[in-house]
């Protein structure tokens, strides 16, 4: 089975600063990863799929570049509706997630 | 617009039984492949299950900690996916979502609200 490594688990940031995820397959995959945002009480929110396709109505603040093993998920202004926890995806496996805080 | 309203969860003893059930509007429900995944309160997310459409075989798969004690069936005619728990345990609390695979790959855009399974200690 494959297994996705996420880091970090938590990060602390400022409203503007750019944020990148990484998330490691425990063998390639290609380029299905999916990443998805997670905040209380709410659904999950599907960002990125396919590594790197931008779903419709996200922010293009919002990106996802990799292949292979090592996959990442950047936020390059970080905004205040964007505090949240953050999960990559492939196939039957989700990462263990990244919250991600104000300073 | 497309929904998906979960209903079913609630408190069951261990060992207990629970039906889930997740209505689905907005997308054509007989082509769709649909999925069950978990949330364990303050802890992430888990893959449950998924059910492809009869025209694709209808194959089910589980995770294997639900893998013979979960049973995932659809009832095409009423647009609805069901998810039947049985022999509930403590870690199986989680909040329920369904959710539609969008192109087999496991990637989901449109989720249910998520309903809450309580299986105390």
């Amino acid at each position: 089975d494959i297994q996705l490594t996420q880091s970090p688990s938590f990060l602390s940031a400022s409203v503007g600063d750019r944020v990148t995820i990484t998330c490691r397959a425990s063998q390639g995959i290609s380029t299905f990863l999916a990443w998805y945002q997670l905040k209380p009480g709410k659904a999950p929110k599907l960002l990125i799929y396919g590594a790197s396709t931008l779903q419709s109505g996200v922010p293009s603040r919002f990106s996802g570049s990799g292949s292979g093993t090592e996959f990442t998920l950047t936020i390059s202004s970080l905004q205040p509706e964007d505090f949240a926890s953050y999960y990559c995806q492939q196939s039957r496996a989700f990462g263990q997630g990244t919250k991600v805080e104000i300073k | 617009e497309v929904q998906l309203v979960e209903s079913g969860g609630g408190l069951v003893e261990p060992g207990g039984s629970l039906r889930l059930s997740c209505t689905v509007s907005g997308l054509t429900f007989r082509d769709a492949w649909m999925m069950w995944v978990r949330q364990v309160p303050g802890k992430g997310l888990e893959w449950v299950g998924r059910i492809k459409s009869k025209a694709s075989g209808g194959t089910i798969e589980y995770a294997a900690p639900v893998e013979g004690r979960f049973i995932i069936s659809r009832d095409d005619s009423k647009n609805t996916v069901y998810l039947q728990m049985n022999s509930l345990k403590t870690e199986d609390t989680a909040v329920y979502y369904c959710c539609h695979d969008m192109n087999s790959y496991f990637e989901a855009v449109h989720w249910g609200q998520g309903t809450l399974v309580a299986v105390p200690s």
